[in-house]
């Protein structure tokens, strides 16, 4: 049981350029959620997803897309990277909004935009 | 629009020194909160959960928090710090309504001298 996993861990990227972050949980959790972590401004939600084939805005969607085409993974995309992403980016899940649920974190992916 | 405060951004103690770390929210709803702890190069973890019932809530590692309505605060304590608490500590509050997105407070930064 690895829990939340995300690839790549770290990555340069120059401006104008596009990746894919990949989160994969094996927990069976319908919830999962994108975060961006900056320094002074504690984590803040991009985008999360309620279940499979389904998204929605976070506190700070803009630049970024997601999709959730199977329940398990959770693809956080920048189709045109800025400094302004340079970040440490968290992806979280949980059964469901309850607060009997805990949210699982996975390790980070440490973007630098150039 | 809900948001969370901490207040002590950065707290330097000596091992065996008590801590407080404080936290105040702004949300309207029935309120769950939660306090997160990162260790250096590590993802988050839950440190200890409120959403109903005894205000006085025990966590791991010898943690509790305390809930008070009428203040709006959750305030992290703990006796007696260990060097191991070396860490950020973050303040969120669930909105469940809202997909079980937390938001966080900005962190605050614990550095135990051994």
């Amino acid at each position: 049981n690895a829990g939340v996993t995300q690839t790549p861990k770290f990555r340069v990227l120059k401006t104008g350029q596009s990746m894919t972050l990949l989160c994969a949980q094996d927990m069976n959790h319908e919830y999962m959620y994108w975060y961006r972590q900056d320094p002074g401004m504690g984590l803040r939600l991009i985008h999360y997803s309620v279940g499979e084939g389904t998204t929605a805005k976070g506190e700070v969607p803009d630049g970024y897309n997601v999709s959730r085409l199977k329940k398990q993974n959770f693809l956080l995309g920048l189709e045109s990277a800025a400094p302004s992403q340079t970040s440490v980016y968290f992806c979280a899940s949980s059964y469901g909004a309850d607060p009997y649920y805990e949210q699982y974190f996975g390790p980070g992916t440490r973007l630098t935009v150039t | 629009a809900q948001s969370v405060s901490q207040h002590n951004h950065h707290v330097i103690l000596s091992e065996a020194a008590s801590l407080e770390l404080g936290c105040n929210y702004s949300y309207g709803g029935t309120v769950n909160l939660f306090w997160y702890v990162q260790y250096p190069g590590q993802h988050l973890q839950l440190l200890l959960k409120y959403f109903s019932g005894d205000p006085l809530v025990k966590g791991i590692k010898g943690f509790e928090a305390e809930f008070i309505k009428s203040k709006f605060s959750f305030n992290l304590r703990k006796p007696s710090v260990q060097w191991s608490d070396t860490a950020e500590y973050f303040c969120a509050v669930l909105l469940y309504n809202q997909g079980g997105k937390l938001i966080f407070g900005q962190g605050t930064e614990l550095s135990v001298k051994p």
